[in-house]
């Protein structure tokens, strides 16, 4: 199974709002509406962001937002503040009963 | 308060074995699906396994089936992954995680929403 394809990196301001693509195909993340994003700080271990595809888990921040069009889920956060300077992984259920994670994404906070 | 905490991890040699516990509080256990998740040095997450919260099911990755065994004691409220035949590349911190509820069931696949702090596992000569 191979892992969802993430962009290595991304970057904005504070304020601004950034969106973090991944993408898989019809045997993972476009044929099931599980798809989960995680935010990890340095050397700590990963938050839960997003479940199936768009819902928050209770405490975490409204500026935080998932959706999915086809084959791709994208995150979606708003008034970028310096806290949320980390690393950002989607990861979504397969036809093989597993789970695929994707690469990884860097978030700097300019 | 939900705590995981996993212990177990160490130098193994390849070729070697090794158990990993992961004790769960705060919740009620055999309610949930439980996950381990491994990070190798430098590298993203990589989902390993995944048990049923009666532990009827279990889930592996391809990389793992067949050496790795997920394992859970509800009465205990402890999750257990055996790791056999290990491999430099099995090299990592190894989380366990709790996986949510939605629509008032727990599949692994929904999402994981309480992560232990990792055991890390060196596979070397």
């Amino acid at each position: 199974q191979s892992a969802l394809t993430q962009p290595a990196s991304v970057s904005g301001s504070p304020g601004q709002s950034i969106t973090i693509s991944c993408t898989g195909t019809s045997g993972d993340l476009g044929g099931y509406n599980y798809v989960s994003w995680y935010q990890q700080h340095p050397d700590k271990a990963p938050k839960l962001m997003i479940y199936e595809v768009s819902n928050r888990p209770s405490g975490v921040s409204n500026r935080f937002s998932g959706s999915k069009s086809g084959n791709t889920a994208s995150l979606t956060i708003s008034g970028l503040q310096a806290e949320d300077e980390a690393d950002y992984y989607c990861t979504s259920y397969t036809t093989s009963t597993t789970l695929v994670f994707g690469g990884g994404t860097k978030l700097t906070v300019l | 308060e939900v705590q995981l905490l996993e212990s177990g991890g160490g130098l193994v040699q390849p070729g070697g074995s090794l158990r990993l516990s992961c004790a769960a509080s705060g919740f009620t256990f055999i309610n949930y699906a439980m996950s381990w998740v491994r990070q190798a040095p430098g590298k993203g997450l990589e989902w390993v396994s995944a048990i049923s919260g009666g532990g009827v099911s279990t889930y592996y990755a391809d990389s793992v089936k067949g050496r790795f065994t997920i394992s859970r004691d509800n009465s205990k409220n402890t999750l257990s992954l055996q790791m056999n035949s290990l491999r430099a590349e099995d090299t990592a911190v190894y989380y366990c995680a709790k996986c949510i509820v939605a629509a008032g069931r727990s599949y692994y696949y929904y999402g994981m929403d309480v992560w232990g702090q990792g055991t890390t596992v060196t596979v070397s000569s």
